[in-house]
């Protein structure tokens, strides 16, 4: 079974513009979360999506926004980049809503020049 | 803000011997994990621990918990130059659900 995907590997934006990142979950899995991983630090919660509604949100500015599809495939969102959002972008899926173990991708390395 | 810290913040040990971990955390958990994270790559679940349990163990992983020092210990027996990563625990809470609140991390090297 495929694991956890996300789209694209790298990608480099300038300050101001918009980014949409993609996730598809593990098969089965009908909860999506996404983390903010700054260099040298942990990951920082962002979005919890399960059943194609929000079920929780980080600290996170409204620059960020994410949506689940019928599939369970996940976006997420930032407008008006900034330096600061620099980072790696990390899916994981689980199998419920409150589960235990949470099955990351391998991430997006977003770049704002 | 993270809710833990690992301890120390880089390890540095040849390969054979034994590597321990330690992460601290401020709040009531549910679960503690521990997550191995290579050269920036995507993170690899290693071990879940319970708030009722005191220890667990995974081949040559150990992880002990105490909940009343609110601090948990990974233990890596017989390291391996594969072993190289940084390893993050990570909590769950009553309040929070399944959002998994992050330590900085402990970046580990095992020499050949």
């Amino acid at each position: 079974d495929a694991g956890v995907t996300q789209s694209p590997t790298h990608l480099i934006k300038t300050r101001g513009q918009h980014v949409t990142l993609r996730c598809s979950p593990i098969s089965g899995h009908k909860s999506v979360s996404w983390y903010q991983q700054v260099l040298g630090q942990g990951p920082q919660f962002i979005f919890q999506y399960y059943e194609k509604e929000e079920r929780g949100r980080g600290n996170f500015p409204d620059r960020f926004s994410a949506r689940q599809f019928p599939n369970y495939s996940s976006e997420l969102n930032v407008n008006a980049l900034l330096l600061g959002d620099s980072a790696l972008y990390l899916c994981a899926s689980s199998l419920i809503r409150v589960t235990y173990e949470q099955y990351f991708g391998p991430g997006t390395r977003l770049t704002v020049t | 803000s993270q809710q833990g810290e690992e301890d120390p913040q880089a390890l540095s040990i040849q390969e054979g011997e034994n590597a321990t971990m330690n992460c601290s955390y401020k709040t009531s958990i549910n679960n503690l994990q521990w997550y191995r994270q290579n050269s920036g790559r995507g993170l690899v679940h290693l071990i879940l621990i319970r708030s009722n349990e005191r220890e667990k163990h995974s081949g040559r992983l150990r992880v002990t918990l105490d909940t009343s020092k609110k601090s948990s210990s990974l233990l890596i027996t017989a390291s391996r130059a594969a072993d190289t990563a940084s390893y993050f625990c990570a909590t769950d809470g009553e309040t929070s659900g399944s959002r998994l609140t992050f330590g900085e991390g402990t970046q580990l090297t095992v020499n050949p």
